[in-house]
């Protein structure tokens, strides 16, 4: 089945430090691949997704590359603020089947000022 | 603000008491989904409805029941609360059903405590 495996948190980081979140997944076919974002008290938002290989999704300052060959879709952003700080969720959509997607289970980002 | 509107915000039940979640999208997407959130376990995925008309299980269907009442909403019914049900759900829609092309809608949730 499908899988998607995120660094444990949380990542406690100081303001304007470059941020890494490491995201690999296991799926056959050809997925999308997402970021979100859930804040303190808040529902899950979509902050970036890339739908075929090689493909760099964008917003807000934070980037992520769609690599088909090492099945990865880290998460970077290179100056980091206090407002940053929340849970981030890498995710895929199967390309096909059920389309029903699977979740990582979520990474803490501490930004300290 | 168009989006996802979830109801209640918060609740407390006692064990045995029944309750309904609602969920309203005014996006006029066809997909519909409902999700509960635990520390350490993500999102799990309780009922979704594929399109106005359908519903079907997801990973953890059991002690809830769903209606996709018409395109908008998209209820959750627990019939007989349980302390294991004390969670934080979400509701979420998309476009269509395959969410590979625009991804998920989320609601900002209902926290549910069951005591």
């Amino acid at each position: 089945g499908n899988s998607v495996t995120q660094m444990e948190g949380p990542v406690t980081l100081s303001e304007e430090a470059f941020l890494t979140i490491n995201c690999t997944y296991t799926a056959t076919g050809y997925p999308s691949l997402f970021w979100y974002v859930q804040y303190p008290g808040e529902g899950l938002q979509l902050l970036l997704k890339a739908t075929k290989a090689d493909d760099k999704g964008s917003n807000k300052g934070f980037e992520a590359t769609y690599r088909k060959e090492t099945t990865s879709f880290h998460l970077e952003k290179g100056s980091v603020q206090v407002s940053d700080s929340a849970v981030y969720f890498c995710a895929l959509a199967p390309s096909g089947g059920s389309y029903i997607p699977t979740f990582g289970r979520g990474t803490s980002l501490i930004v300290h000022p | 603000n168009a989006g996802v509107t979830q109801t209640p915000k918060f609740q407390v039940l006692k064990t045995g008491q029944s309750m309904t979640l609602q969920c309203a999208q005014d996006m006029n997407h066809n997909s519909m989904y409902w999700y509960r959130q635990d520390p350490g376990m993500g999102l799990r995925l309780i009922y979704y409805s594929a399109s106005e008309g359908t519903t079907d299980k997801g990973e953890v269907p059991n002690g809830y029941n769903v209606s996709r009442l018409n395109k908008r909403e998209f209820s959750l019914r627990l019939e007989s609360a349980a302390p294991s049900q004390t969670s934080v759900y979400f509701c979420a829609s998309s476009r269509g059903e395959n969410t590979g092309d625009y991804g998920y809608t989320f609601g900002s949730g209902t926290r549910l405590t069951v005591v």
